[in-house]
């Protein structure tokens, strides 16, 4: 049982190339999360889903886009890497076993990018 | 919006005293509650959570945190800091119903000084 596992764990992209960020969950849980860390600033929600086929704009949605064709995969695509983007990014996943009860969310351990 | 506000971005202690960190949320129901914490270039592990049973919620490595419903409040407490306690500490909050949008407050960075 891996948990949340995520790839690259770290990846040096040039302004203007695009790139997928993978997420992939062995937990069999609904709700998934990408959040990006940056120094001072706690982690900020980037998109979000509930299950296959359903994704939502977090906090932080512009410059990035999401699909979740599985319940175990939650790729996040950067289109056009920007300075901007220089982040750690922290996929998520959690569950509601019953009515009521909500697990944590379980994270992966991050992936490092940069853009130069 | 639900928002999470962590008072104090950076607290210190000396070893053996009280760890004292604080959580304030808005929501107009109680949601679910958390406490990560995050060691140095790692992810972010669950200390504890609040999910509307006991108001006291006794976690990992000795912390605690009480739900003060009137306060909006989630402090996060220690008895006595341990060399090992220093990282980032984040309180982060979850509807109990409507939006899934799991919300993170700014963190908080623990020293602990021998």
């Amino acid at each position: 049982n891996a948990g949340v596992t995520q790839t690259p764990k770290f990846r040096i992209l040039k302004i203007g190339q695009s790139m997928t960020l993978q997420c992939a969950q062995d937990m069999n849980h609904n709700y998934m999360y990408w959040y990006r860390q940056d120094p001072g600033m706690g982690l900020k929600l980037i998109y979000y889903s509930v299950g296959a086929g359903i994704t939502d704009k977090g906090e932080v949605p512009n410059g990035y886009n999401v699909s979740r064709s599985t319940t175990e995969d939650f790729p996040l695509r950067l289109e056009l890497a920007a300075p901007s983007q220089t982040s750690v990014y922290f996929c998520a996943s959690s569950h509601r076993p019953g009515q009521g009860i909500r697990t944590e969310a379980f994270f992966g351990q991050g992936t490092r990018l940069t853009v130069v | 919006a639900q928002s999470v506000t962590q008072l104090g971005s950076h607290v210190s202690v000396s070893e053996g005293a009280l760890v004292l960190l604080r959580c304030n949320y808005s929501s107009s129901v109680p949601p679910y509650l958390f406490w990560y914490v995050q060691y140095p270039n790692q992810g972010l592990q669950l200390l504890l959570k609040y999910t509307s049973a006991a108001t006291l919620v006794k976690g990992i490595n000795g912390f605690e945190a009480e739900f003060k419903k009137s306060e909006t409040s989630f402090h996060l407490t220690k008895p006595s800091a341990h060399m090992s306690d220093a990282a980032e500490y984040f309180c982060a909050v979850l509807p109990q119903g409507g939006s899934e949008k799991l919300v993170f407050g700014k963190g908080t960075k623990l020293t602990v000084n021998p």
